[in-house]
């Protein structure tokens, strides 16, 4: 199983770009990189995901260099919003039970402020 | 459609108390999850059902059982519950080669 890395807290302001790198060294050739959002009391959403280069959507953008030990998860001019916790994960979406692997870390927590 | 959703939402109980999780989804897809989340930490997973009539443990299935009645529901039972079992409760589910997990609203268990 790919085990991921990120830094426990960040902090922003608002309208700032914020980048979040997550680890994940001994990630499997079949295996996805996806990014989750969590608020508080809430169950975690979906973001963004990719296989490698670069992946962009309405919300954030994801950047995976060449030999995928890593990602950067890029969010564009934060809002307050913004503010919750940020988790990395690496699985194989096309095995059987699809995200039944997964592990999520700690994640990231990150405040913005005004 | 509502998606994925979890009731109740908040539970008390004492040590020894059984009582079950219930998780039900509209979404038609084949894998559902239950996780548990302690405060300040990720979520573990505790049980996943592939696809209706299979069930498999994750990481801390421990003092819990699951039933995946159909492809619609998939209930967390705890047969006597402990202090330590206090936690959230999140359902999920996602289908078969899906690029995400749809998360439920959770339910706040208090075990005293």
């Amino acid at each position: 199983l790919a085990k991921t890395t990120q830094p426990i807290s960040m902090d922003s302001y608002e309208g700032q770009e914020v980048n979040i790198t997550c680890s994940h060294n001994n990630i499997a050739t079949n295996d996805y990189i996806t990014w989750y959002q969590q608020f508080p009391s809430q169950g975690p959403r979906f973001i963004i995901q990719g296989y490698k280069t670069k992946v962009t959507n309405e919300v954030a953008s994801l950047f995976i260099p060449a030999d995928r030990k890593s990602s950067t998860l890029s969010l564009p001019r934060v809002s307050l919003s913004d503010t919750a916790v940020y988790y990395c994960l690496v699985g194989d979406p096309l095995e059987s039970g699809g995200y039944n692997k997964l592990i999520f870390g700690a994640g990231t927590r990150l405040a913005v402020h005004p | 459609n509502a998606g994925v959703t979890q009731t109740p939402k908040f539970q008390v109980l004492k040590t020894g108390q059984s009582m079950t999780l219930q998780c039900a989804q509209d979404m038609n897809h084949n894998s559902m999850y239950w996780y548990r989340q302690d405060p300040g930490m990720g979520l573990r997973l505790i049980y996943y059902s592939a696809s209706e009539g299979t069930t498999d443990k994750g990481e801390v299935p421990n003092g819990y059982n699951v039933s995946r009645l159909n492809k619609r529901e998939f209930s967390l039972r705890l047969e006597s519950a402990a202090p330590s079992q206090t936690s959230v409760y999140f359902c999920a589910n996602g289908g078969l080669g899906t690029d995400t997990q749809y998360f439920g609203p959770g339910t706040r268990l208090t075990v005293l």
